[in-house]
């Protein structure tokens, strides 16, 4: 299987939560991010977690990571139809070149 | 700041043929990175730099060569085009190479082989 696995679609309707899921297999892993790509557009950093956390929050925004269980979660409180893209899950080691990346999860918010 | 552009958006190319996907970032990053995409799969690897002059093999290479004259420029080429060369490609930059630095990513390239 891939390194990070991740669901491909997630549909809420505005105002309710959002929770995205994903699973990496190295245990090594030092980083963990979420990236968020719109129509047309590269990918955006939303946010990251060092391993040594298990929660950061951000406005809206909270990751919980499991790193016994290998699971990072990205939650979007009070979902927005403007929220509505790709959602790329990604971790890595120390060193910028073995970042690996989720197939991205596709959340669509309806009105 | 522009940030990472890319160019073409689109193309289309006959199997066998060749073509270059530029990539310039106006950030002045040393790091430069090429991934693909494939439908349903994450981005994987082609090929990075770590400066100019310097340039080292990701997780895809084969089918691909890359160059780096300038800290700006990042260009990708696609020797004899396969349809398994069919994908998004997307160039990326970072400030740094150990650390939490993120990556800045361009808009993609989306190529089709036919």
């Amino acid at each position: 299987g891939e390194d990070v696995e991740q669901s491909l679609f997630l549909s809420v309707r505005e105002g309710d939560s959002s929770v995205i899921n994903c699973t990496y297999t190295d245990s090594s892993s030092t980083y963990l991010y979420w990236y968020k790509q719109e129509p047309g557009a590269g990918l955006q950093l939303l946010t990251y977690i060092f391993s040594n956390m298990d929660m950061k929050q951000d406005q809206r925004l909270t990751v919980l990571l499991n790193k016994k269980d290998k699971h990072l979660s990205l939650r979007i409180a009070d979902t927005q139809t403007g929220d509505s893209a790709i959602y790329f899950c990604a971790a890595r080691g120390y060193n910028n070149n073995d970042m690996r990346f989720g197939a991205g999860t596709r959340l669509t918010v309806k009105p | 700041n522009a940030g990472v552009t890319q160019t073409p958006k689109f193309r289309i190319l006959k199997i066998g043929q060749s073509m270059t996907l530029q990539c310039t970032q106006d950030m002045n990053h040393n790091y430069m990175y090429w991934y693909r995409q494939d439908p349903g799969m994450g981005l994987k690897l082609i090929y990075y730099s770590v400066g100019a002059g310097i340039t080292d093999k990701g997780e895809v290479p084969n089918g691909y060569n890359v160059s780096r004259s300038t800290t700006e420029d990042f260009p990708l080429r696609l020797e004899l085009a396969a349809p398994s060369q069919t994908s998004v490609y997307f160039c990326a930059s970072s400030p740094g190479l150990a650390g939490p630095y993120e990556q800045y990513f361009g808009p993609g390239t989306r190529l089709t082989v036919t």
